[in-house]
């Protein structure tokens, strides 16, 4: 059964560096997406991404924050400068063409610890 | 932000009767209902779904009800099994929005 990848799994990286965590949505899927949730909270809405361009973002989701889809098959969420407050669980999602709602598949995750 | 709320932080259930997981929403734009099952260290697993034309949406062991007027839904799995132990999230979106708003899950425990 196709899924969602996400690497890493964990990533730990000091307050001010940039990190870039990467999927690989699956396969035929055309939206994409990123959600984070912080130790304890709910899960949160970051981004989507369709047809090469941002369609929705949160408040949460500032400049600091980029997304990329360099090839066919990735898609990255960059941090431009890691702060204390970004460590969370991080799920990348994507979605089939279809109806204008339908269900998002996710990924197992990328932890980022920023010390 | 509470447009979605999970008034049940937990829930402990036998193995073999009915489990049923509580999930309120305040924003009647909603027109879209999930449900998806978590393990530690794993990603949301998609359960279930429903659209805001139906009141009642059911696949194998699991069925999920709608009432718009309550705007509440509820999971019911029946009957439970050791390996539904996991959190339960419900989500909620808006027809040509791209976000999913989450609940903050219940914990369901079914005890042998």
């Amino acid at each position: 059964e196709p899924e969602v990848t996400q690497t890493p799994s964990h990533q730990v990286t000091q307050m001010g560096q940039e990190v870039i965590l990467r999927c690989v949505p699956i396969s035929n899927h055309l939206y994409f997406y990123w959600y984070r949730q912080i130790l304890g909270q709910k899960v949160e809405f970051l981004v989507s991404f369709y047809n090469n361009e941002i369609s929705e973002k949160s408040e949460i989701f500032d400049d600091q924050f980029s997304v990329e889809r360099p090839d066919g098959s990735n898609f990255t969420l960059k941090i431009r400068s890691t702060k204390l407050e970004d460590s969370a669980m991080y799920f990348c999602a994507s979605r089939n063409r279809g109806p204008l709602w339908g269900e998002q598949y996710f990924g197992p995750g990328t932890r980022l610890t920023v010390t | 932000d509470q447009q979605v709320k999970q008034n049940s932080p937990s829930l402990s259930v036998q193995e073999g009767r009915i489990s049923i997981l509580n999930c309120d929403y305040t924003n009647s734009m909603f027109d879209y209902f999930l449900w998806y099952k978590k393990y530690p260290a794993e990603g949301p697993t998609f359960l279930i779904s429903i659209s805001s034309i139906k009141d009642k949406n059911e696949d194998g062991r699991f069925t999920v009800f709608l009432n718009k007027s309550a705007k509440h839904l509820s999971l019911h799995i029946v009957p439970s099994q050791p390996g539904d132990s996991a959190v339960y999230f419900c989500a909620a979106s808006v027809q040509g929005a791209q976000k999913l708003v989450f609940g903050q899950g219940t914990r369901l425990t079914i005890n042998p």
